[in-house]
Formats: structure tokens, C-alpha cells, sequence
């Protein structure tokens, strides 16, 4: 069985800083990695996603990730967020032998000005 | 193109009502989902369709919950009779592929209380 955790429920950062969210992931097969981010009132919006070959994923609105296999990563970065970037981040694992992907708790972003 | 397309956005019913969402995927996905997600979760899937055939329904309480999809197209999704419990957000995502490793398409849910 798969499964993934975020292990920031909210995370507060500054206006043009840069912000990391972190995931880990756990599965005992070769997995395939999305971030998907959730605006006020609006459904999930994929941001990137991993299925293989280079571990630097690079996504809409200048965020990338980065899948880090010995460490069962996928942690999301902006070097530099800007207040529409409000919102709920959500990491999520599937693999090549299951048809469901299991989605994370989700990471809540405060931008503050 | 059009996104998925759910209706209604919010649904306010007295317990053991029963209630019906709507779901339109995007045009020529033929794999369409069902999620819940409760208040800080993330989505859990319900039921997912193939064209007209659910090929996993394991996640829907099948005492109360039903869904359809009708020619492959649209979706609906019924609670009859709804809980308290089954106060939350009912997502709908639709893709193009079969595989999970396909993006979904999410529409903006149904928010439901049950008073």
C-alpha cells in the first residue's frame, strides 16, 4: 500500500521569500509523484508532476520539485512567492500497478504582505 | 475548452434527505472520478468510471451512496439517506487515459451540509 505525508499542515512565509513544502512518500514499488494546488472556492489544478527520467520537475507559476528517491521526497519550492499563490498544496502518489492516487492532507500557504 | 462542470455548487438539506450532484466532464475524457474531501483532508476517491463501467466502486458505502454515468458522459452521484457525517466537499475529476498517471481535471465540487 502506498501512502503520503505532508508534514506542514501551514506554513507561513513572507511576500518574494522562498518556501518549501515538504512530502514524503511511502511505497514499496517505482512511483509516480504529483503536486496538485487547490484556490479558494475553485477544484485542484495540477502543478507538476514526476513519472520519471530527471528528478528536477519543473511546473506552472515558477514552482518546482524535486523526487529524491533515498529519501522518498517530492518537496515543492518557489524561490519567490507572491500573494496569489495563496492556497492548499497537495502532494499525491500513484504507481504503474495501482489505478487509484492517494493524495496528502494538503499544505495550507499564508502569504504575508 | 470547458471544464468539468458540477452543479449544484452548495446543498443545505435536513438529515436523512436525500441529495443528487451533477458532474460533466470535459469533452472526450472517458475516465471520470468521484472524491470526497472533508474539512483538511485531501480527496478520497469514491468511485472511478471508464466510459460507462465503474471499475472501482471499493471506497463508496454502497448502503446509502450510488452513482451513474449514463452513455459515458455525465455523472451523478446520490446519498439516500444522507448523515451527518456526510457533510463535506464531493469532488468530480475527469481524464483523458485510463492510467493513474494521468492528470485529472477537477471541477469546483459540490459543498453539502447536513443539518
Amino acid at each position: 500500500a502506498q501512502s503520503v505525508t505532508q508534514l506542514d499542515s501551514q506554513v507561513p512565509v513572507f511576500e518574494e521569500a522562498p518556501v518549501e513544502l515538504r512530502c514524503n512518500y511511502s511505497s514499496s514499488v517505482s512511483v509516480y509523484l504529483f503536486w496538485y494546488v487547490q484556490y479558494p472556492n475553485q477544484g485542484l489544478q495540477l502543478l507538476l508532476k514526476y513519472l520519471s527520467g530527471s528528478t528536477l520537475v519543473k511546473g506552472i507559476n515558477g514552482f518546482e520539485a524535486e523526487f529524491n528517491k533515498s529519501q522518498t521526497s517530492f518537496h515543492l519550492r518557489k524561490p519567490s512567492v507572491h500573494i496569489s499563490d495563496t492556497a492548499e498544496y497537495f502532494c499525491a502518489v500513484t504507481s504503474n500497478r495501482d489505478d487509484k492516487i492517494i493524495f496528502g492532507k494538503g499544505t495550507r500557504l499564508h502569504i504575508l504582505p | 475548452e470547458a471544464g468539468v462542470v458540477q452543479s449544484p455548487r452548495y446543498k443545505i438539506i435536513e438529515k436523512k434527505q436525500p441529495v443528487a450532484f451533477w458532474c460533466n466532464p470535459i469533452s472526450g475524457h472517458n475516465t471520470l472520478y468521484w472524491y470526497l474531501q472533508n474539512l483538511g483532508q485531501g480527496p478520497e476517491l469514491l468511485i472511478r468510471y471508464e466510459n460507462e463501467e465503474a471499475v472501482d466502486d471499493s471506497q463508496l458505502p454502497k448502503d446509502r451512496f450510488s452513482a451513474e454515468r449514463l452513455k459515458g458522459v455525465d455523472s451523478t452521484l446520490k446519498i439516500q439517506p444522507a448523515e451527518l457525517g456526510d457533510s463535506a466537499v464531493y469532488l468530480c475529476a475527469s481524464s483523458r487515459g485510463t492510467g493513474s498517471f494521468n492528470e485529472q481535471f477537477f471541477g469546483p465540487g459540490t459543498r453539502l451540509t447536513v443539518l
